[in-house]
Order: structure tokens, then C-alpha cells, then sequence
């Protein structure tokens, strides 16, 4: 069964450094997702491509995060430089063309678990 | 907009006994809901999805979910717990954006004692 790829699993850093994460989404999927998810709570929307084109980032720090989806398939998330309170789970999700029912299912990948020190 | 409410924090059930999850939401227009379940230190996994067809929804590993519209509810429901079931479960509602942008609760965490 396809799974949405992502690393690392972990990653410690230390504030002010920059940190990348890679997403590799589920073959043919046209949209992805970059969520974090804070301990406790549940994830909330980053940003979210359409192929390679940026459909929603309005809840992306920009001073900070920058996400790119260069061809339309993979895509990378970094932090720079990182803070503490980016300590969170990080999450990708990608979703298929086709009807509206198909696009709104997300598959989720494993996530990326960061910790700023 | 559209918002899902968690209306638990932490549940807590011994095994084989029923399951209750309560999720209440707000929408503007005839949303679509989901139930993703996650696992410790694992990403989420869907449950099951409603989306304007029968309002029972039957998921995987023996869970179901009743859309109730006068009730704006979406409560998960399990005849008998397992231990494996216990874990992280969010609602989640999908918004009229062409993406299908998704708003979770804030999830409800099921305890199983054996």
C-alpha cells in the first residue's frame, strides 16, 4: 500500500539553527499538506500546495518557514532559524485529483518530531 | 466557519466494554466529516468519512460514527474495545475551500484498561 515518506522521524536542534524536513507524497497525489501539530492539540494547516503552486499559506510563519514543492512532487519545510516554541510534530499529508469526495481524504505520513533546545 | 468541537478530553473504558467518542460541529453548509485515529509517535490514520450519503458511517477495526444534523453531531461509537484501540482520535471537518482545507478538534485521548 502507498504511504506518504517523511524525514527524518527525529530531529534535535538547537534555537537560532535551521532545520529542513522532507515530505514525499503518495505517487500521482496532486496536493500536499504541511501541518504541525503541538502536543495536546491537533494539527493545524501550514501551508498546502496544488502540484507546485502554493494554494494556502496564511497560517505560515513567513518570517521564519518556507516551504517549496520545486516539480510538483516532493516538497521541503525549513525553519530558519529555529525557535523553542517550534518544538512540535510535524506532519504531511497528501491528497488525489479527481472529485471532491477523493480531494478532501488526506493521507497522513509519520510525521517529523521536532525538539529546539 | 466551520469548527468541530471535542466535547472530551479523556475517555476512559475497560476492554470490551462500549466506546463513545463525542464530537459536536458547526458549519455553515452540509460539511464533510472524518474521524482520523493517532497512534504514539505515529502519524494519523483515517477512521471513516461522511460525506452526504448514508448517515451511519461504518471505518475500519469496528468503528462507526452517526451524522446527526439536528444535533450537529458526529459522535464515534465501538460495540467493544480492544486494547489496541487505545490512542489519540481527532474530528475533523472539512471547510468549502477548493482544497478541502481540514479543522480538527483537539482530540480525545481513549484509555483501555485490560
Amino acid at each position: 500500500e502507498a504511504e506518504v515518506a517523511q524525514s527524518p522521524r527525529y530531529k534535535i536542534t538547537e534555537k537560532s539553527q535551521a532545520v529542513a524536513f522532507w515530505c514525499d507524497p503518495i505517487s500521482g497525489h496532486a496536493t500536499l499538506y504541511w501541518y504541525r501539530q503541538i502536543l495536546g492539540q491537533g494539527p493545524e494547516l501550514l501551508v498546502q500546495f496544488q502540484d507546485e503552486s502554493v494554494v494556502d499559506d496564511s497560517q505560515l510563519p513567513k518570517d521564519r518557514f518556507s516551504a517549496e514543492r520545486l516539480k510538483g512532487v516532493d516538497s521541503t519545510l525549513k525553519i530558519q532559524p529555529a525557535e523553542l516554541g517550534d518544538s512540535a510534530m510535524y506532519l504531511c499529508a497528501s491528497s488525489p485529483r479527481g472529485s471532491r469526495q477523493a480531494r478532501e481524504t488526506q493521507y497522513f505520513g509519520p510525521g517529523t518530531r521536532l525538539l529546539v533546545l | 466557519a466551520q469548527s468541530v468541537t471535542q466535547l472530551d478530553s479523556h475517555v476512559s473504558v475497560s476492554e470490551g466494554t462500549p466506546v463513545l467518542l463525542r464530537c459536536n460541529y458547526s458549519s455553515s453548509y452540509s460539511p464533510s466529516l472524518f474521524w482520523y485515529v493517532q497512534h504514539p509517535n505515529k502519524g494519523l490514520q483515517l477512521l471513516l468519512k461522511y460525506t452526504s450519503a448514508a448517515t451511519l458511517v461504518k471505518g475500519i477495526n469496528g468503528f462507526e460514527a452517526e451524522f446527526k444534523k439536528s444535533e450537529t453531531s458526529f459522535h464515534l461509537t465501538k460495540p467493544s474495545a480492544h486494547m489496541s484501540d487505545a490512542a489519540e482520535y481527532f474530528c475533523v471537518v472539512s471547510t468549502a475551500s477548493p482544497g478541502g482545507k481540514l479543522i480538527f478538534g483537539q482530540g480525545t485521548e481513549l484509555s483501555v484498561k485490560p
